[in-house]
This record gives structure tokens, C-alpha cells and sequence, in this order.
């Protein structure tokens, strides 16, 4: 099983809304990603996280946090958006955590559409 | 400095035949890793195909194949017999062993699009 699970699908929210995305992956993964995707662009890194803790932060506002509650689980908090923030957002998952030599390929999710408006 | 760079923003090619798509990457990491994913507009990645660096065989995955030249620095991806399901963007991408951070480095991406 290869699946990287995202919820919601699509969300829309206002400036002062408070909401999270949620990332799952049962394959025993030990590196956990957030990626932002604009429309026709390549995906942005914002977060890594390598045995359940942050290892990267991309200088990512503060707006944005993330949360590691577990080694299958991973949320992105988010607060006081702005419109700019309108993107795919993408998780995915490694075998290996980040510390790891191999390149391990990265299994992505289907993505949150967000919408700040 | 680590770049992908893909140069073809946009492909057409006829159903059935095959297509190429460029990339070439610079890292003077001995240890690397190249990834294309596949992204149709439903939005997914899907990983497609991997090459290590220290890899003697290009890599196949059934349609698709990987041109792997390193004096070059170049990792094409080649896709037979082209689908129509074979519309969508394309992204090249590597992974640098020794960089300790998981970190993928993205090419700006070609958009293939499969004519019946």
C-alpha cells in the first residue's frame, strides 16, 4: 500500500478562520512532508519532518504550523491567512527519514485545495 | 549550487508514439538521486521512475524509461506508446544523498498533452 491520505479535499476560509489539514500514510514512512503548489508551478517546500520531529522549516510564516502527533500522522495548522496563500497544498512521505543517504522516492497525497478569501 | 532545469514548457505528441522529455540537472554531490513525477490536473503527484547516481542501468518502469546521461547531467524521460492518459504535467526532480535534509529540488515542469 502506497497511499498517502489528505483531508480535506477542497477548503474555503476567511482571513480570520482557524483550520487544519490533516496528512496520513500507513507505510511504516519515517520522513513527513508539507509542500505549497501554486497553479502551473513546482511544488514549494515548507516543512520536514524526519522521526517525528521538525527537521525543516523552509522560513515558513508563522501563520502556517505544523504538528507531528505521530509517526502515521501529520497536521498543518492554519491561522490569519492571507489570499496569497491560495494554493495546493501537498503531503508526502519517505521511507527513510530525512538523515537518510538513499534518495528514497517521496509518495505524495492528492492534495488540499485551499482557498483564503 | 543544485538546479533542475526542464526546458520544454509544453509537448504535443500523437497517441501511440513515443516522446521525450528533457531534463538536466547540476549537483557536484557524488551521491544523488533523479525522480519525474507525473501530475495531472486532479492535482496528485505520482512518482513515475527513479535514477541513482551510481546506477550502471538506465531505469525502466514499464512505458517508461529513463535516459540516464551523467556526463551530461542529464535524466530524460522517455514515455512509449504514448495514452491519452498520458496528459499532464510532468516534473523532474532530485534528491541529494549527502544533504541530510530530504529535501527534492523541482524543475519548473512540461506539460505533455496526448492528440488522438
Amino acid at each position: 500500500d502506497t497511499e498517502v491520505t489528505q483531508t480535506p479535499k477542497h477548503l474555503v476560509m476567511g482571513m480570520t478562520n482557524k483550520k487544519s489539514l490533516k496528512c496520513e500514510q500507513h507505510m511504516g514512512h519515517r520522513a513527513m512532508y508539507w509542500y505549497k503548489q501554486k497553479a502551473k508551478k513546482p511544488p514549494e517546500l515548507m516543512f520536514v519532518y524526519s522521526y517525528e520531529k521538525l527537521s525543516i522549516n523552509e522560513s515558513v510564516p508563522s501563520r502556517f504550523s505544523p504538528e507531528c502527533p505521530n509517526s502515521s500522522l501529520l497536521n498543518l495548522h492554519l491561522h490569519a491567512l492571507q489570499p496569497e496563500d491560495s494554493a495546493l497544498y501537498l503531503c508526502a512521505s519517505s521511507p527513510g527519514g530525512a538523515r537518510s543517504s538513499e534518495p528514497y522516492e517521496q509518495y505524495f497525497g492528492p492534495g488540499t485545495r485551499l482557498t483564503v478569501t | 549550487a543544485q538546479k533542475i532545469t526542464q526546458t520544454q514548457p509544453g509537448m504535443f505528441v500523437q497517441e501511440k508514439e513515443a516522446v521525450t522529455l528533457d531534463c538536466t540537472y547540476d549537483t557536484s554531490d557524488p551521491s544523488y538521486g533523479l525522480f519525474w513525477y507525473k501530475q495531472p490536473s486532479s492535482g496528485e503527484m505520482i512518482f513515475l521512475i527513479y535514477q541513482g547516481s551510481y546506477d550502471q542501468q538506465n531505469a525502466t518502469e514499464g512505458r517508461y524509461s529513463l535516459n540516464f546521461q551523467k556526463a551530461r547531467k542529464s535524466a530524460n524521460l522517455v514515455i512509449s506508446a504514448s495514452q491519452l492518459g498520458d496528459s499532464a504535467m510532468y516534473f523532474c526532480a532530485m534528491r541529494v544523498g549527502s544533504s541530510n535534509t530530504g529535501k527534492l529540488i523541482f524543475g519548473q515542469g512540461t506539460t505533455l498533452q496526448v492528440k488522438p
